[in-house]
């Protein structure tokens, strides 16, 4: 079964900083997605980012960037010049195909301070 | 273009009642999931459905259950309510095998009493 770990219950940074957020996984496969969810206040879970195995680019958008070591399972995320409404709660999730089953970590929430 | 739109936002529901949460995917997206998210948890998954098909059923009693309709709107079911199901349930679609992400609604909150 896969399983997907985040070892950082909750995180601060300050305003305009560089955090980085840690993820790792447990898998046998070797086709799969990775994937950074964001859930703020509201709610609704919101995709930050997402990474194919089979490609070794490091995905990026705009400040959000992740660093994806295949060999190690480790699927972190960047966020650089952080912002107030980058608090919120994120997620590191795990897909194969054909599952179609997103599996979470327990989050690791995220406050910004001005 | 409207997002993915669940209902009610909010639900409280005595033990051993039953509910029906709905969940309308984005347009054009054939594939809706399932998750039940609770603090002690996390996300779990529940169920995908696809073209009103079952596809994919995570690790939950029967007491839970699914249907798509053929204009891809879904609904989910849980009967004999218990203390434990309590939870944020969210709904998520996709146009078809997931892998590009799916695009989750806000949620319903259901509070069993």
């Amino acid at each position: 079964a896969q399983t997907v770990t985040q070892s950082q219950p909750e995180m601060s940074v300050q305003e305009a900083e560089t955090v980085t957020l840690s993820c790792t996984y447990d898998t046998s496969e070797n086709n799969y997605y990775l994937f950074w969810y964001k859930q703020p206040p509201s709610r609704q879970m919101i995709l930050v980012i997402r990474q194919e195995a089979y490609k070794q680019q490091n995905a990026t958008e705009n400040r959000f960037s992740v660093n994806f070591q295949k060999a190690a399972k480790s699927f972190s995320l960047k966020i650089s010049d952080s912002q107030l409404g980058d608090t919120a709660m994120y997620f590191c999730a795990f897909m194969k195909q054909p599952d179609n089953d997103m599996r979470f970590g327990a989050g690791t929430r995220l406050t910004v301070k001005p | 273009k409207a997002g993915v739109t669940q209902t009610p936002r909010y639900l409280i529901k005595t033990r051993g009642q039953q509910v029906t949460l709905s969940c309308s995917p984005i347009s054009g997206h054939r594939s809706v999931s399932w998750y039940q998210q609770t603090p002690g948890q996390g996300l779990q998954f529940l169920f995908e459905y696809f073209s009103e098909t079952q596809r994919n059923k995570g690790n939950f009693p029967g007491r839970f259950s699914g249907r798509q309709f053929s204009n891809s709107r879904s609904e989910m079911n849980v009967s004999t309510l218990e203390l434990g199901d309590s939870a944020l349930y969210l709904c998520a679609s996709s146009l078809g095998q997931g892998s590009s992400g799916y695009t989750f609604g806000s949620g319903t909150r259901l509070t069993v009493v």
